[in-house]
C-alpha cells in the first residue's frame, strides 16, 4: 500500500514569485506519480504525470516536477506564477499493478497580486 | 476534445430521498471511478469499475451505496437512503491504460446536499 503526503496545506504566493509544493510518498514497489489540480469549483486536472526516464517532468501551464527516489520526493514547481494559478493542488501516486490511485490531502496555492 | 460528463451538477435532497448521480466515460476508457471529496476527509475512493465490472467497492457505505455501470457509456451511483453526512462532491474519472500506466480523466462533479 501506498501513501502520500503534501506538507503544505496553504501556500500563498505573489504574482509572477516562484512556488514550490512538496510531495513525499512511501510506498514498497515501483510507482507511477500524478499531480492534478483542481480550480474552484471544477473537476481534478492532470498538471503531469512521472512514469520512468527523466526525473525532471514538465507538464502543462510552466509547471514541472521533479522525482527524487533516494527522498521519495516528487515536488511541483512553477518559475513565475499567475493569478490564475489559484487552485489547488493534488499529488497522488499508484502502483505500476495497480489501477487506483493514493491521493495527498491536497495544497491549496492562492496567488496574490 | 473528450470530458468526463456528470449529472447533476448540483443536488438538494432532504434526508431519506433517494439520490442517483451519473457519469458518462470518455469514449474508449475502460475503468470508471467515483470518488467523494469533502473538507474532512479529502478526495476518497468509493468504487471502481473495469469493463464494465466491479473491480473494488470497498470505500462504500454497502448499506446504502450502491454503484452499477450498465453500459459502456453510463455508470451510476446512488444513495438510498441519504443521509446528511453524505453531503459533499462526488467526482466520476475515466481511465485508460496507455504505455503502461492508468491515467485517470475527471468529470466536473456532482455537489450534494443532504438537509
Amino acid at each position: 500500500a501506498q501513501s502520500v503526503t503534501q506538507l503544505d496545506s496553504q501556500v500563498p504566493v505573489f504574482e509572477e514569485a516562484p512556488v514550490e509544493l512538496r510531495c513525499n510518498y512511501s510506498s514498497s514497489v515501483s510507482v507511477y506519480l500524478f499531480w492534478y489540480v483542481q480550480y474552484p469549483n471544477q473537476g481534478l486536472q492532470l498538471l503531469l504525470k512521472y512514469l520512468s526516464g527523466s526525473t525532471l517532468v514538465k507538464g502543462i501551464n510552466g509547471f514541472e516536477a521533479e522525482f527524487n527516489k533516494s527522498q521519495t520526493s516528487f515536488h511541483l514547481r512553477k518559475p513565475s506564477v499567475h493569478i490564475s494559478d489559484t487552485a489547488e493542488y493534488f499529488c497522488a501516486v499508484s502502483d505500476r499493478d495497480d489501477y487506483k490511485l493514493s491521493f495527498g490531502a491536497g495544497t491549496t496555492v492562492t496567488v496574490r497580486a | 476534445d473528450a470530458r468526463v460528463t456528470q449529472t447533476p451538477r448540483d443536488k438538494v435532497t432532504e434526508m431519506g430521498q433517494e439520490v442517483t448521480m451519473r457519469c458518462q466515460p470518455i469514449l474508449g476508457h475502460n475503468t470508471v471511478f467515483w470518488y467523494r471529496q469533502t473538507m474532512m476527509q479529502g478526495l476518497e475512493l468509493l468504487a471502481y469499475f473495469r469493463n464494465r465490472a466491479p473491480l473494488d467497492d470497498s470505500g462504500m457505505p454497502k448499506d446504502r451505496f450502491s454503484a452499477e455501470m450498465p453500459d459502456a457509456t453510463l455508470a451510476t451511483l446512488k444513495i438510498q437512503p441519504s443521509e446528511p453526512r453524505d453531503s459533499a462532491v462526488y467526482f466520476c474519472a475515466s481511465g485508460h491504460r496507455a504505455g503502461g500506466v492508468e491515467t485517470q480523466y475527471f468529470g466536473p462533479g456532482t455537489r450534494l446536499l443532504v438537509l
